[in-house]
């Protein structure tokens, strides 16, 4: 089955710096990688997704990247605010079991300092 | 994902007791799920359903019990069994086990006094 890890697990950075967030797959043939934000006590929410058929990928200041053959993708946050402290969770798609199954990495905790 | 609610947000139990958290949506999504949150952790997969009256177990469903007698509705029972049921729970539903994005309710803390 898919094993996802997750690093680093807190980072700390300076208003308008840029995070990146980076994990690590097992299953080559895992397709779907949703990054979430979780703020503290609520509930997580799907930021940006890449399915395995693209490189890259670009929401305004976020961006998730792919590489395939070393089956790792990251989040790049660039400008960060404040308001972007939270647990960002990564996961991937492991279809094995015969349905879709999520697996997660186990979080990192970003913290973004005025 | 505004449509997807949990009841109550916290939940305390006395040790031997079995609770329910409820999981409600108006998504009209066929699969639901359950995970559990631990600190400094992924979520892990509890049980999941794709229909009405059908579920399965899913990485860590020892100690816990689910039913599945309408669309809208996912209740988890968090039973005496469950050495160590200290924990966030979030429920989530997709449109269906093949669809890839699933949407999550706020989550029930549940405390084991």
């Amino acid at each position: 089955g898919e094993n996802v890890e997750q690093h680093p697990s807190t980072l700390s950075v300076q208003e308008g710096d840029s995070a990146v967030i980076k994990c690590t797959y097992s299953d080559s043939a895992s397709n779907y990688f949703p990054w979430y934000k979780q703020e503290l006590g609520k509930r997580p929410q799907l930021i940006i997704d890449i399915r395995s058929n693209v490189g890259e990928k670009k929401d305004q200041r976020i961006a998730v990247t792919l590489n395939k053959t070393a089956k790792h993708f990251s989040l790049h946050i660039t400008e960060t605010q404040p308001e972007d402290s939270a647990v960002y969770f990564c996961a991937a798609m492991d279809d094995s079991g015969g349905y879709n199954k999520l697996i997660f990495g186990a979080g990192t905790r970003l913290a973004v300092h005025p | 994902d505004g449509g997807i609610t949990q009841s109550p947000k916290y939940l305390f139990r006395k040790e031997g007791q079995n609770v329910t958290l409820s999981c409600e949506q108006n998504l009209n999504h066929d699969a639901m799920y359950w995970y559990r949150q631990d600190p400094g952790q992924g979520l892990r997969l509890i049980y999941y359903s794709q229909i009405v009256n059908d579920f399965q177990k899913g990485d860590i469903a020892e100690g816990y019990s689910v039913s599945r007698e309408k669309k809208e509705s996912f209740p988890l029972t968090v039973t005496s069994a469950q050495k160590n049921p200290t924990a966030f729970y979030l429920c989530a539903s997709s449109i269906d086990l093949a669809a890839d994005t699933q949407y999550f309710g706020p989550g029930t803390r549940l405390t084991v006094l």
